[in-house]
């Protein structure tokens, strides 16, 4: 049961357009949200995260987008660059049978973004 | 600050072997995390270590086991390897028990023939 998911495998964009990796969830007890960017042969980075109090954060050129009656979010790569290309994996947290979680994060499976020169 | 280390960066083992992997957080840290990565499973949480205590568990059989030291170190062992355990093992650190921000060391490849 993949509680979250990225139904899109890869994305590609042109250098200096927007970049915008979807991630939808169904567990309702998610309430804080992470966006992780994954380079081959290197662990996660962490990137951007949103709380489910906030339906936006921006951080330079990332914004993440939240959508909660649709358990949606999104981010957004506003110019892309080369050096973006990447995985990018959207992560959640939050109390799970009324217990708190906060060291366990439910990953998506992934999107690879490649942005072209 | 460094960031957070993990130990082998890579390791070959034999089927019906037991491997340990260990995770230094970041100075400060007192909560590890670790998770597997597979191709065809993605990122999946392992369990949780805070304060030398075992918080939170995923899906994973017995097999698996993990213990964190008075100095956040933590380790996981893995018992009776299967084939189906290769995977990239990785570590993750946060500040304390109240964030949900982690940061991933380079994770530890493990191969199983």
């Amino acid at each position: 049961d993949q509680q979250v998911k990225q139904n899109s495998p890869s994305l590609s964009v042109q250098e200096g357009r927007i970049s915008i990796l979807n991630c939808d969830y169904t567990n309702s007890m998610f309430d804080y949200f992470l966006w992780y960017k994954k380079y081959p042969a290197e662990g996660p980075t962490f990137l951007i995260s949103i709380s489910s109090i906030k339906d936006k954060n921006e951080d330079g050129r990332f914004t993440v987008f939240l959508n909660k009656s649709a358990k949606h979010l999104s981010l957004h790569i506003v110019p892309s660059q080369p050096g973006d290309s990447a995985v990018y994996f959207c992560a959640a947290g939050g109390n799970n049978a009324g217990g708190t979680s906060y060291g366990k994060l439910t990953f998506g499976q992934g999107t690879i973004l490649t942005v072209h020169p | 600050k460094a960031g957070v280390t993990q130990t082998p960066r890579y390791l070959i083992k034999t089927r019906g072997q037991q491997v340990t992997l260990s995770c230094s957080p970041i100075s400060g840290h007192r909560s590890v995390s670790w998770y597997q990565q597979t191709p065809g499973q993605g990122l999946q949480f392992l369990f949780e270590y805070f304060s030398e205590t075992q918080r939170n568990k995923g899906n994973f059989p017995g097999r698996f086991s993990g213990r964190q030291f008075s100095n956040s170190r933590s380790e996981m062992n893995v018992s009776t390897l299967e084939l189906g355990d290769s995977a990239l093992y990785l570590c993750a650190s946060s500040l304390e028990g109240g964030t949900y921000e982690q940061y991933f060391g380079p994770g530890t490849r493990l191969t199983v023939t």
